[in-house]
């Protein structure tokens, strides 16, 4: 059971444009959502992450959008660079319910993003 | 550098041989995690150690895998008889402690069984 779902798979967009990468979870307890940047060889990068206390976190070129209800979460990377392109992951784990689940967290599979120059 | 670091960052080893990686977190993290991450997938849980204590370990850990974190400070992860299907990049993270969410990755350590 894939408790986290992410799309698309991969997304190519040009300098300057709007990334959008789409995740959705099932897992009701999950209260904290980071996304983390992945380039080739190296370990993810925890670029922002959001508490459900709000709808919208926004951190330089970066956004998160938060829909509770319908239990769906967004990264937006706004005038996108070649430098961004990379894997992004979105996460969740249960922190306020925890039920002793020390914070690990459910990755999605993962976005390939290509920003063409 | 004061992130995480593991070691080493790339292993190639025959089937039925053991392995063993460590990995160091941030200074003054006592939360420390094990993923693994397969080709083209997220990373997955493994196990999770709070100072020298392991608290949590996943079905994906078989009896081949243990980890320890003597002392509260570095960790090992160790591979018994591995396998084929053990090739995959092993993440460390750490996290600070109580109440502080962010998890820092290492850069990994990548195994290939041949």
């Amino acid at each position: 059971q894939q408790q986290v779902k992410q799309s698309p798979q991969s997304l190519i967009v040009q300098k300057g444009g709007i990334s959008i990468i789409n995740c959705a979870y099932e897992n009701t307890a999950f209260d904290y959502f980071p996304w983390y940047q992945q380039f080739p060889g190296k370990g993810p990068a925890l670029l922002i992450a959001i508490r459900p206390d709000v709808s919208e976190k926004k951190e330089g070129r970066f956004t998160i959008s938060f829909n509770k209800s319908a239990k769906q979460f967004s990264l937006h990377i706004m005038d996108s660079q070649p430098g961004d392109s990379a894997t992004y992951f979105c996460a969740a784990t249960p922190v306020t319910n925890s039920g002793g689940s020390n914070y690990k967290l459910t990755f999605g599979k993962g976005t390939l993003l290509t920003v063409n120059p | 550098d004061t992130g995480v670091s593991q070691n080493p960052r790339h292993k190639i080893t025959k089937r039925g041989q053991n392995v063993t990686f460590r990995c160091d977190p941030i200074s003054e993290h006592n939360r420390l995690y094990w993923y693994r991450q397969t080709l083209g997938q997220g990373p997955e849980f493994l196990t999770y150690f709070q100072n020298e204590a392991q608290l949590e370990k996943s079905r994906l850990l078989s009896d081949r895998f243990s980890a320890e974190r003597p002392k509260g400070s570095f960790s090992t992860l160790e591979i018994q008889r591995t396998e084929q299907g053990d090739s995959a990049m092993y993440l460390c993270a750490s996290r600070p402690g109580q109440g502080q969410l962010e998890q820092y990755f290492g850069p990994g350590t990548r195994l290939t069984v041949t």
